[in-house]
């Protein structure tokens, strides 16, 4: 099955700096690659996604960035605000299966 | 438009006995898939329902079974309910050919 790992476990970055999350997997069929916010206590909602013909993404002030070669991932967000404090999760996949990493604890200063 | 709902929003239960927790897909979606989050930890993936029928199954055991019904709604049962089966239960909702899964609220399972 796919394994799936995520660094840094936390992430402390002062306002206005940037912060960058990478997954790892080992799935070489895996062929869909999404990133997940969640804020404590709500549902996990999905902020961006690649495929694997795709090397990167943007919306706004994040972005991925996908090396399928070396089966990793990462998720970039600029400009970071409070409101981007929570955990974010990556999901590589496929087929409507998804592998979940075991979260990053993004924490945005002031 | 109505997104992922899920009931009930908490449940408490206590060993052994069985539970049933219900989901509705997003408008137009067909396809459920359920995860299992313990405290702390990412999503898990249970199954996952398509045309009524199970089409994918992750490393639960057998105690977990699911429904899905003609509107695609679906349901996920628990038997035999143990202490390490608490966890918030997620709902994802999709369309069969496109990977984008969004998620309920989650019904919140506390077995005593």
């Amino acid at each position: 099955g796919e394994n799936v790992e995520q660094h840094p476990s936390t992430l402390s970055v002062q306002e206005g700096d940037s912060a960058v999350i990478k997954c790892t997997y080992s799935d070489s069929a895996s062929n869909y690659f999404p990133w997940y916010k969640q804020e404590l206590g709500k549902r996990p909602q999905l902020i961006i996604d690649i495929r694997s013909n795709v090397g990167e993404k943007k919306d706004q002030r994040i972005a991925v960035t996908l090396n399928k070669t070396a089966k990793h991932f990462s998720l970039h967000i600029t400009e970071t605000q409070p409101e981007d404090s929570a955990v974010y999760f990556c999901g590589p996949g496929g087929g409507n299966k998804l592998t979940f990493g075991t979260g990053t604890q993004l924490k945005v200063e002031l | 438009d109505a997104g992922v709902t899920q009931s009930p929003t908490h449940l408490i239960k206590t060993r052994g006995q069985q539970v049933t927790l219900r989901c509705s897909p997003k408008s137009g979606h067909d396809t459920v898939s359920w995860y299992q989050q313990a405290l702390g930890q990412g999503p898990q993936f249970i199954f996952q329902y398509y045309e009524e029928e199970e089409r994918q199954r992750g490393n639960f055991p057998d105690r977990f079974s699911g429904h899905q019904f003609p509107n695609y709604s679906s349901e996920l049962n628990v038997n035999a309910l143990l202490l390490g089966d608490s966890a918030l239960y997620l709902c994802a909702s999709s369309l069969a050919r496109r990977n984008e899964q969004f998620f309920g609220p989650g019904t919140r399972l506390t077995v005593l």
